[in-house]
């Protein structure tokens, strides 16, 4: 059973250039986050994607944008880079049920996206 | 403003010294309270989901219990292949919209073994 995967594993860009993240979640999952964790500090919530549409957006700027595609992966887009963008982006899938509204279902993360911004 | 802290910061073991790490929590109303195990330049792993006050999970060497304010994750005799950065986060019953996946995490607390 495939786990969530990521690509590319460590990337290096220059200040004002654009990335580009990928993420194919776990099998049989229909729904991806995105996280921004720095250094030392606990994942940040960036958005989440769920039937090709954004459903919740934490507090980042909208140079940071996605996509989720039919068969559930999901891109990362961040434009115009920072220095302080450089962190470990997350990817975590989760299932969701739709006919429990109130139930929660675990999220399970990729490895991660090295981002260095120089 | 959902907020979680962990603490201590950092937490130094001998092999078999049982502790526990402690995780405050403030929602308005709570979901799920989660814990995860992150080694260095890895992603979080998922160990326990919490959704009531009086709940406890076990797994191997570890236990979650949750009250209406707090968390916290027991380690039994632990074992140097413990050490890692342990991560609280909570989902928000009231997140509002269509949200099924807002997490809000603490900042963690990292646990060294020594052997």
């Amino acid at each position: 059973d495939a786990g969530v995967t990521q690509s590319p594993t460590h990337l290096i860009k220059t200040r004002g250039q654009q990335v580009t993240l990928r993420c194919s979640p776990k099998s049989g999952h229909d729904t991806v986050s995105w996280y921004q964790q720095a250094l030392g500090q606990g994942p940040q919530f960036i958005f989440q994607y769920y039937e090709e549409e954004e459903r919740q957006r934490g507090n980042f700027p909208d140079r940071f944008s996605g996509h989720q595609f039919p068969n559930y992966s999901s891109e990362l887009n961040v434009n115009a880079l920072l220095l302080g963008d450089s962190a470990l982006y997350l990817c975590a899938s989760s299932l969701i049920f739709r006919d429990i509204p109130s139930s929660y279902n675990e999220q399970f993360f990729g490895p991660g996206t090295r981002l260095t911004v120089l | 403003e959902d907020q979680v802290t962990q603490s201590p910061e950092a937490l130094r073991l001998q092999e078999g010294e049982s502790s526990s790490l402690n995780c405050s929590y403030t929602v308005s109303g709570l979901r799920g309270l989660f814990w995860y195990r992150q080694d260095p330049g890895k992603g979080p792993e998922f160990l326990f989901t919490l959704y009531s006050a009086g709940e406890e999970k076990e797994k191997e060497r570890l236990k979650a219990t949750l009250t209406k304010k707090e968390s916290f994750l027991h380690i039994t005799a632990p074992k140097p292949e413990d050490s890692a950065t342990y991560l609280c986060a909570v989902a928000d019953l009231n997140a509002g919209g269509t949200s099924y996946g807002k997490l809000t995490f603490g900042q963690g607390t990292i646990l060294t073994v020594h052997p």
